[in-house]
């Protein structure tokens, strides 16, 4: 079982919908989780970090993390055609070192 | 700089050859990582440097795979006798905190595009 896992998609959406993007992990004791959005031929780009159970906002984007269920989230509200990217879950845990361990990515396809 | 800067952009190489890929990361960033990207992947990393010390290797693929970063800033991943699973794209990522904090965010380079035939 990889430690970081995704649906590698494609999910797609219509324009102002929500995207849910679903992200599990196998190390229990992992502190620190994050989302990053990667375009095309381009680099990963940080949306979100969530440390602690809950959910947090930031404009559109809310990440949730549950930490009994081993598992973390993103929602996209009002879906753009420029949110069309793969959207990368990277969990930094016990047994990475300290490193951060990417999930494959799902990619994200916003339909106009 | 600004960002993490990284050269060159694409490097073709024929199967034996010798690469030198090049990270300039954020002025003043304590850790850089390189993380190796295959097509339709997540990043995988490779190694971790604080400052110039080389704390963690533990994802070099083979022997045939070097870093190094001398005087704590720049950086460079040197790859020997390519094979054509080496081709990928190699992303470079610093941060200001060491590795081990829990806020520590990476910031990554554009990357190099690494095509051996």
């Amino acid at each position: 079982q990889k430690e970081v896992e995704q649906n590698s998609g494609p999910l797609s959406v219509p324009e102002g919908a929500i995207a849910s993007l679903n992200c599990t992990y196998s190390d229990r004791v992992s502190q620190s989780f994050f989302w990053y959005r990667q375009y095309s031929g381009k680099s990963p780009e940080l949306i979100m970090s969530i440390y602690s159970n809950g959910d947090k906002e930031d404009g559109r984007f809310t990440a949730q993390l549950n930490k009994a269920s081993q598992y973390v989230s993103l929602l996209i509200r009002d879906s753009q055609p420029s949110d069309s990217a793969t959207y990368l879950c990277a969990v930094k845990t016990r047994g990475s070192q300290g490193n951060l361990i990417f999930g494959k990515g799902t990619k994200l396809s916003v339909k106009p | 700089g600004a960002g993490v800067s990284q050269s060159p952009r694409y490097k073709v190489a024929k199967r034996g050859q010798d690469v030198a890929l090049r990270c300039d990361p954020i002025s003043g960033h304590v850790s850089l990582f390189w993380y190796q990207q295959a097509l339709g992947q997540g990043p995988e990393f490779l190694t971790y440097f604080q400052n110039e010390a080389q704390l963690d290797k533990s994802g070099l693929p083979s022997d045939r795979f070097f870093a190094e970063r001398p005087e704590g800033s720049v950086s460079t991943l040197k790859i020997q006798r390519t094979q054509q699973e080496d081709s990928a794209v190699y992303l470079c990522a610093s941060a200001k905190l060491p590795k081990a904090s829990g806020a520590n965010v990476l910031t990554f380079g554009a990357g190099s595009r690494l095509t051996v035939l």
